[in-house]
């Protein structure tokens, strides 16, 4: 069956530092892989996303790669700042505009 | 742009009454909306793909006499919860594609009593 995991545990960080999520999936071939931030009890909010194509994208402090042989995104927020501390969602999606599946979400938390 | 929103965000119900959640696309048309339902500390759940003038196709697992879609026009599907049960209780959050990436409203937190 189709698994999308990233890692449970909170990654607790120092301002500054660069926080490394990491998103892995089997029995899948997404054609684009999509991270997400979400906020206690707010919707997903949409920060990058990438084809399988691609090897790296970024935005601002952002970066994501996306490793097809691999099966794995890895996403890189650099000069963290408290107000990243946040939950991150990875998706993958087999088609534009088709339906996600989300992995579990990593918790982000920047100290000062 | 791509701004959808959801109302209402929060709502108490009895148990054995229907709810009624609307999402709207602000600036833009989506033929194609998402419902999802997210359980604390869990990950977002696909339920079911709204389109626009047509019915909606369900995850597995997901009643679809219970979760009633209606997608009727193309900035605005309704996820309506008939007899709302306790365990019905849960995040409910919709989505809208725009330009390749799928955006989402704030979620609507469901209680039912």
């Amino acid at each position: 069956s189709q698994k999308i995991e990233q890692n449970s545990e909170a990654l607790n960080i120092q301002e500054g530092k660069t926080a490394t999520l990491t998103c892995n999936y089997t029995n899948y071939s997404p054609a684009y892989l999509q991270w997400y931030r979400q906020d206690p009890g707010r919707g997903p909010v949409f920060l990058l996303l990438i084809r399988e194509n691609e090897k790296e994208k970024r935005k601002e402090r952002l970066k994501v790669t996306f490793d097809t042989t691999l099966k794995q995104s890895l996403f890189h927020i650099t000069a963290s700042q408290p107000a990243d501390s946040a939950t991150y969602l990875c998706a993958l999606d087999k088609a534009a505009g088709n339906k996600l599946t989300f992995g579990g979400g990593t918790r982000v938390l920047v100290k000062p | 742009g791509a701004v959808v929103s959801q109302h209402p965000s929060w709502v108490i119900c009895k148990s054995g009454t229907s709810v009624k959640i609307e999402c709207r696309s602000l600036d833009f048309q989506a033929t194609t909306m998402f419902w999802y339902r997210q359980f604390p500390k869990q990950s977002l759940m696909l339920m079911a793909t709204s389109n626009e003038g047509s019915k909606a196709t369900y995850e597995q697992g997901v009643e679809k006499d219970k979760f009633l879609i209606n997608h009727a026009s193309l900035t605005l599907s309704t996820l309506t919860v008939t007899s709302a049960h306790p365990e019905d209780s849960s995040f409910y959050i919709c989505s809208a594609n725009f330009q390749e990436t799928q955006y989402f409203g704030p979620g609507t937190r469901l209680l039912v009593l």
